[in-house]
């Protein structure tokens, strides 16, 4: 079965901190692909990042970095230096398509709220 | 490039009717996915088409259906609607239906049932 897990269901900062999101997945199959999605008030989720099960090399991009690490079946997402346009829900989402497909399996969702 | 689209973006309906959801995919993209988005629920996946057909389906009750056109655009249908059934209805397309493909996703339909 595929499960993905986003315990933090709000997050509270000050602007210029940064902030983790955590996710944990579940799947047998050992190719898979990971995802992480913003969803601002407007309700359209915004693609962040696509990983593959062998690479786990952390990524950076502006502000945003993710660490990946299938030892623990993480895939956590780092906002540094947050702003207050980063106030969104972020999801993260999995896609094993040995039997699926491109089925996305989606975490519940952090509330991420940027205070300035 | 515009964007996957989505008509209407606004709905309300009472129980009983039935509702068509339309989504219009990024061009040159052939796979289409439907999902439901509530409070207590999450994202849930309803289904996926390529080329005209359904590859994939998720839980959900057959009130709920769907079809692909020859031009790649979708439309979701969901009879005798329930209030259970309010939700942000979000479309999603990829280039093709191949493993792990990025999907990128529409602003949604938000459906109120009274």
């Amino acid at each position: 079965a595929q499960k993905v897990t986003q315990a933090q269901t709000e997050i509270s900062v000050v602007e210029k901190e940064d902030v983790t999101l955590d996710c944990v997945y579940e799947t047998r199959d050992t190719t898979y692909y990971l995802f992480w999605y913003k969803q601002p008030p407007s309700g359209e989720l915004v693609f962040l990042i696509r990983r593959n099960s062998f690479d786990e090399q952390n990524e950076i991009s502006g502000r945003y970095s993710w660490n990946f690490q299938k030892s623990t079946s993480s895939f956590n997402f780092t906002i540094t230096a947050s702003q207050v346009v980063d106030s969104a829900v972020y999801f993260c989402a999995l896609s094993a398509p040995l039997y699926n497909f491109n089925k996305f399996y989606f975490g519940s969702g952090t509330k991420l709220n940027v205070k300035p | 490039k515009a964007g996957v689209t989505q008509t209407p973006r606004y709905l309300i309906k009472t129980r009983g009717q039935q509702v068509t959801l339309s989504c219009s995919p990024i061009s040159g993209h052939r796979s289409v996915s439907w999902y439901q988005q509530t409070p207590g629920q999450g994202l849930q996946f309803l289904f996926e088409y390529f080329s005209e057909t359904q590859r994939n389906k998720g839980n959900f009750p057959g009130r709920f259906s769907g079809r692909q056109f020859s031009n790649s655009r979708s439309e979701m249908n969901v009879s005798t609607l329930e209030l259970g059934d309010s939700a942000l209805y979000l479309c999603a397309s990829s280039f093709l239906a191949g493993p792990g493909e990025t999907q990128y996703f529409g602003p949604g339909t938000r459906l109120l049932v009274l």
